[in-house]
């Protein structure tokens, strides 16, 4: 099945600054790869996604580049602000026993400091 | 976006007893939802995928009988923790694909399950 890895596991910047987290994944068939972020206790928020026809999407200060031949994909934020402060996860989505699913991340902690 | 809710958002119960999540989307209908389990400062790990109408279809690892989980409309999915005991403490959520699951999930916001 599909395996996702992604790092770093925690990242602090100060506000202002640009933060990079970055994924791999294993399964070639993969095709849309969303980013979620989720702030304690609560549900996991889309806030970009990529499809595999594509390299690179932009909204806003967050953008998503996509590079299918080394298999790893990357959620930038610009201009970083405290609310952007939460953990950040990475998928993937393939097809499991017919139906498209999708394998997270471990996640990425970010902290951004006034 | 779509709307998927989650009852109860928190439970705590007696070990050996057993606990009904309830996942309902509220304004379209998913042939399909997921379960994932996260445990404190862990990822979402995927349980099992509801289909309605069928049987749900578990991932490796997940023990079907503990985890009963039944699709009884396009609009309600539950997952019963049956005997439940301390080890299964954690952060369920479901998520629900609008369309199909190759599209979008959205989440519902998850109930924390306490055993003592």
């Amino acid at each position: 099945g599909e395996n996702v890895e992604q790092h770093p596991s925690t990242l602090s910047v100060q506000e202002g600054d640009s933060a990079v987290i970055k994924c791999t994944y294993s399964d070639s068939a993969s095709n849309y790869f969303p980013w979620y972020k989720q702030e304690l206790g609560k549900r996991p928020q889309l806030i970009i996604d990529i499809r595999s026809n594509v390299g690179e999407k932009k909204d806003q200060r967050i953008a998503v580049t996509l590079n299918k031949t080394a298999k790893h994909f990357s959620l930038h934020i610009t201009e970083t602000q405290p609310e952007d402060s939460a953990v950040y996860f990475c998928a993937a989505r393939g097809v499991n026993s017919g139906y498209s699913t999708l394998t997270f991340g471990k996640g990425t902690m970010l902290l951004v400091s006034p | 976006g779509a709307v998927v809710s989650q009852h109860p958002s928190w439970v705590i119960c007696k070990s050996g007893t057993s606990v009904k999540i309830e996942c309902r989307s509220l304004d379209f209908q998913a042939t399909t939802m997921f379960w994932y389990r996260q445990f404190p400062k862990q990822s979402l790990m995927l349980m099992a995928t509801s289909n309605e109408g069928s049987k749900a279809t578990y991932e490796q690892g997940v023990e079907k009988d503990k985890f009963l989980i039944n699709h009884a409309s396009l609009t309600l999915s539950t997952l019963t923790v049956t005997s439940a005991h301390p080890e299964d403490s954690s952060f369920y959520i479901c998520s629900a694909p609008r369309g199909g699951s190759h599209n979008e999930q959205f989440f519902g916001p998850g109930t924390r399950l306490t055993v003592l």
